[in-house]
């Protein structure tokens, strides 16, 4: 079946502006995560979604950071008010079930420049 | 700070050399995972590790966990040029919930 994508794949924009970029899971996995990876750096945790839960919003670093998902289906993440410092790949994962016992599958990523 | 730290941060191996890489992580865990990054396939789970586990196999793959030490190692044999990509550790973590934590990763490079 169709693994977990992401739109766009690139996205360049000027500081300051808002984007929102998108996931779409693996149809079925209840857990939904986005990371943000920096130039030759691991993955950061940002948002965790599980199922019909209340969303785990720890990892956001900043109020300009927000993230929906509706129900088991797309999540989009929108970064407002972009600033320099934001320029990363933004990876979304999926698994089946909200637990670390699980693996996670990632899409593409999107990378974001902010310039 | 970071839960896993992989070393090394960057191993360079000829075609059909082996490969080590290790993980060291900081609280008690559930499990491990290995994760591959390369820019054809991007981020792809490897296998995964139980704490109950020492030893555990895939292919040309060897991950051992060593929970007294805080440790794993992950072995690939026989290196192949498609081998070359970033690899990373990552575990749940006291505290942290159902979610990973993944180390800043080991660049490995095999040349052919």
């Amino acid at each position: 079946g169709a693994g977990v994508s992401q739109s766009p794949s690139n996205k360049v924009t000027e500081k300051g502006k808002d984007v929102e970029l998108r996931c779409d899971p693996i149809s079925g996995h209840t857990a939904l995560y986005w990371y943000r990876q920096r130039l030759g750096q691991g993955l950061e945790f940002l948002i965790y979604f599980q199922g019909n839960s209340a969303p785990d919003k720890s990892g956001l670093p900043s109020d300009r950071f927000s993230a929906e998902r509706t129900g088991e289906s797309v999540s989009t993440l929108t970064i407002q008010r972009t600033q320099q410092e934001d320029s990363a790949v933004y990876l979304c994962a999926s698994s089946l079930v909200p637990s670390y016992d699980y693996e996670q599958y990632f899409g593409p990523g999107t990378r974001l420049t902010v310039t | 700070s970071q839960q896993g730290e992989e070393d090394p941060q960057a191993l360079s191996i000829q075609e059909g050399e082996n490969a080590t890489m290790n993980c060291s992580y900081k609280t008690s865990i559930n499990n491990l995972q290995w994760y591959r990054q390369n820019s054809g396939r991007g981020l792809v789970h490897l296998i995964l590790i139980r704490s109950n586990e020492r030893e555990k196999h895939s292919g040309r793959l060897r991950v051992t966990l060593d929970t007294s030490k805080k440790s794993s190692s992950l072995l690939i044999t026989a290196s192949r040029a498609a081998d070359t990509a970033s690899y990373f550790c990552a575990t749940d973590a006291e505290g942290y919930g159902n979610k990973l934590v993944f180390g800043a990763g080991t660049i490995l490079r095999v040349k052919s």
